[in-house]
């Protein structure tokens, strides 16, 4: 069964700290992995996207990473602000299924001053 | 439009009423997908349009769920005989193509009494 796994469910930090978020995936063919945000209230936008042969991708103060033979993925957040308290969800796309992509739970990210 | 709109924002109904959500995609986007969203989970496929057809429908929980994209622009997700397990976040993407990084919508809220 294609499943997307995130640890933790949520987490809380102090601002200006760092964190890193996980992602373990069965789906299989494996197209790419991305990483989206999703403030309350909102929809999700997209943070990265990684592919096979990627190891690592950086958007500002967000670096994910991606291992394709164990299947993990993390994104590591540094220098945490309040803005960036929302849900960080995992997404992994098979490539024989056009753009179906399999959703992890989330994990919900609290910043506090 | 700037981006993904989704009508209405939050929509109340009472059971086995039948509901409509409209989803305007960004102008020029072939592909259109319908999600779910239960509180405190990721996002779970309905349905993907390719053009004015229903290139997967797979993700439609059972036949009182139904969704039209006649033009090939805006699609609408049509609920029959409405249960309170309806009740849930319905957010609308679009992507330039299938493969392509897919827009959200901000969603409509549903809740069935």
């Amino acid at each position: 069964k294609n499943q997307v796994e995130q640890s933790p469910q949520s987490l809380i930090i102090l601002e200006g700290k760092n964190c890193t978020l996980q992602c373990n995936y069965t789906v299989s063919p494996f197209s790419n992995l991305r990483w989206y945000k999703q403030d309350t209230g909102r929809g999700p936008v997209s943070l990265t996207i990684m592919t096979f042969s990627e190891n690592t991708k950086s958007n500002g103060r967000y670096t994910a990473t991606l291992d394709a033979d164990t299947k993990q993925s993390s994104l590591h957040i540094t220098a945490s602000q309040l803005s960036d308290s929302a849900s960080y969800i995992c997404v992994v796309s098979r490539n024989n299924a056009g753009n179906m992509l399999t959703f992890g739970g989330g994990t919900r990210l609290m910043v506090k001053p | 439009g700037a981006g993904v709109s989704q009508t209405p924002s939050n929509k109340v109904t009472e059971k086995g009423k039948y509901v409509e959500l409209r989803c305007d995609p960004i102008s020029g986007h072939t592909a259109l997908y319908w999600y779910r969203q239960s509180l405190g989970q990721g996002p779970e496929f309905l349905i993907y349009f390719q053009g004015t057809g229903a290139a997967d429908d797979s993700g439609l929980p059972n036949d009182r769920f139904f969704a039209v994209r006649p033009e090939g622009s805006v699609s609408t997700l049509k609920i029959q005989r409405t249960e309170r397990g309806d009740s849930a976040v319905y957010l609308c993407a679009s992507s330039s193509y299938v493969s392509d990084t897919q827009y959200f919508g901000p969603g409509t809220r549903l809740t069935v009494l």
